[in-house]
């Protein structure tokens, strides 16, 4: 059985321009979340959809959004990116509603460099 | 909001030694509480997990146990071995997962 799959492995971009990163879940996941790991920072969280809908959003500006597709799929946007948007994005599932008591499957991270 | 601290790293060890990585937690509801390991190269992984208050996580001979009244959820394992060295981090979940920054392990033969 796949794993959590994320594409592209590899992102570079230039300031001001707008990346979009793909996950797919571990199928039977209906659970996508969004972390954000910079050097020293740790995993920060950026968003958490659930059968379609945004479930709660990390304390992050509005330029990063993101959207869960009917085959629970998702996609993370950023746009007008910054330097410091440069990152490793984690994407992880799990096979229920609600984050209490699930255990997360983590995906192998979209590195994003912005120049 | 809900937050989690864990200590600062690297931490180094000979092998055979104990290990204890502290993890605090502020939460406003009853978490269940997660240490999660990122051994070199590979993504990160579940290693064990409370649910409430007293309950003890327990995997691969590492324990931690949810203590409500200290707001703690430290990780501990008696004997280290050098392929425990890996990047441990503590998380907590309520209405979102958050983790804390992880805590660097190397282990000396």
């Amino acid at each position: 059985e796949a794993g959590v799959t994320q594409s592209p492995t590899h992102l570079i971009k230039t300031r001001g321009q707008q990346a979009t990163l793909r996950c797919s879940p571990i199928s039977g996941h209906t659970s996508v979340y969004w972390y954000q790991q910079a050097l020293g920072l740790g995993l920060q969280f950026l968003l958490w959809y659930d059968e379609g809908e945004e479930r709660n959003r990390g304390n992050f500006p509005p330029r990063f959004s993101g959207r869960q597709f009917p085959n629970y799929s998702s996609e993370l946007n950023v746009n007008a990116l910054e330097l410091e948007d440069s990152a490793l994005y984690l994407c992880a599932s799990s096979s229920r509603n609600r984050a209490t008591n699930e255990k997360l499957f983590f995906g192998s991270g979209t590195q994003l460099s912005v120049l | 909001g809900d937050s989690v601290t864990q200590m600062e790293g690297p931490v180094t060890l000979s092998e055979e030694a104990f290990l204890t990585i502290n993890c605090t937690y502020t939460a406003t509801g009853y978490p269940s509480l997660f240490w999660y390991v990122q051994y070199p190269g590979e993504g990160l992984q579940l290693l064990l997990k409370a649910t409430k208050a007293d309950d003890k996580g327990s995997n691969k001979g590492f324990e931690a146990t949810y203590r409500k009244e200290t707001t703690s959820f430290h990780l501990e394992k008696g004997s280290v071995q050098v392929s425990d060295s890996a990047v441990y981090f503590c998380a907590l979940s309520d209405d979102k997962i958050i983790f804390g920054k992880g805590t660097r392990l190397h282990i000396l033969p």
